[in-house]
């Protein structure tokens, strides 16, 4: 069964402390990796689109990564408007058309 | 401005009313899909369609119907038959094999 598993559930850091989020998953045949930022009460925010092992993806202070097992979002001196709910999303050969499987999300709080 | 709309922010229905909720896209994108959001839950797949006057079921589409008139337009029914419906309902849009975009969402509350 295709899953999506993000660690850690939630995340504190001061302003200006790197850390990084990971998201797990198990899909047959991935067709991509997604990640996206959610505002409470707002609709996700499209981030970045991984396809392949080895692959890395930047934006601002954040930097995606890729192996065939997981991927991380690496946060560079977050300042407190990154606070926010990070989405791990894949799409697999085995799901249906081309909907995509969520992970339950990290919500990191950054505080000056 | 290019997005996805969807109405009403908040809606509020008492138990046993059947209710629809608009999503409309200007993006030019074949497929749209509904999804719903629980807390301590990941997005969940309601419904789908990748064409016009096509669509397929989700995991969850018991107690839900859609429709797909119009490639702009794919609006969403949450009938008495959902034991739970209140949720945070999101609409997506993409084209095949590559990202979704998604909208405002919906709030809906039943009582």
């Amino acid at each position: 069964e295709d899953q999506v598993t993000q660690s850690p559930e939630a995340l504190r850091l001061q302003e200006g402390e790197s850390s990084s989020l990971n998201c797990s998953y198990t899909v047959s045949g991935l067709r991509g990796l997604f990640w996206y930022r959610q505002d409470p009460g707002k609709g996700p925010e499209f981030l970045f689109t991984l396809y392949s092992a080895g692959e890395e993806k930047e934006k601002e202070r954040l930097k995606a990564t890729l192996t065939k097992k997981e991927s991380f979002l690496h946060i560079t001196a977050p300042k407190p408007e990154d606070s926010a709910t990070y989405l791990c999303a894949v799409q697999g050969a085995n799901q249906a058309g081309t909907a995509l499987i969520f992970g339950k999300g990290t919500t990191l709080s950054v505080s000056s | 401005d290019g997005g996805i709309t969807q109405s009403p922010k908040y809606l509020f229905r008492k138990e046993g009313q059947n209710v629809t909720l608009s999503c409309e896209q200007n993006l030019n994108h074949d497929a749209m899909y509904w999804y719903r959001q629980d807390p301590g839950q990941g997005l969940r797949l309601i419904y789908y369609s990748q064409i016009v006057n096509d669509f397929q079921k989700g995991d969850i589409a018991e107690g839900y119907s859609v429709s797909r008139e119009k490639k702009e337009s794919f609006p969403l029914t949450v009938t008495s038959a959902q034991k739970n419906p209140t949720a945070f309902y999101l609409c997506a849009s993409g084209s095949r094999g590559n990202e979704q975009y998604f909208g405002p969402g919906t709030r809906l509350t039943v009582t």
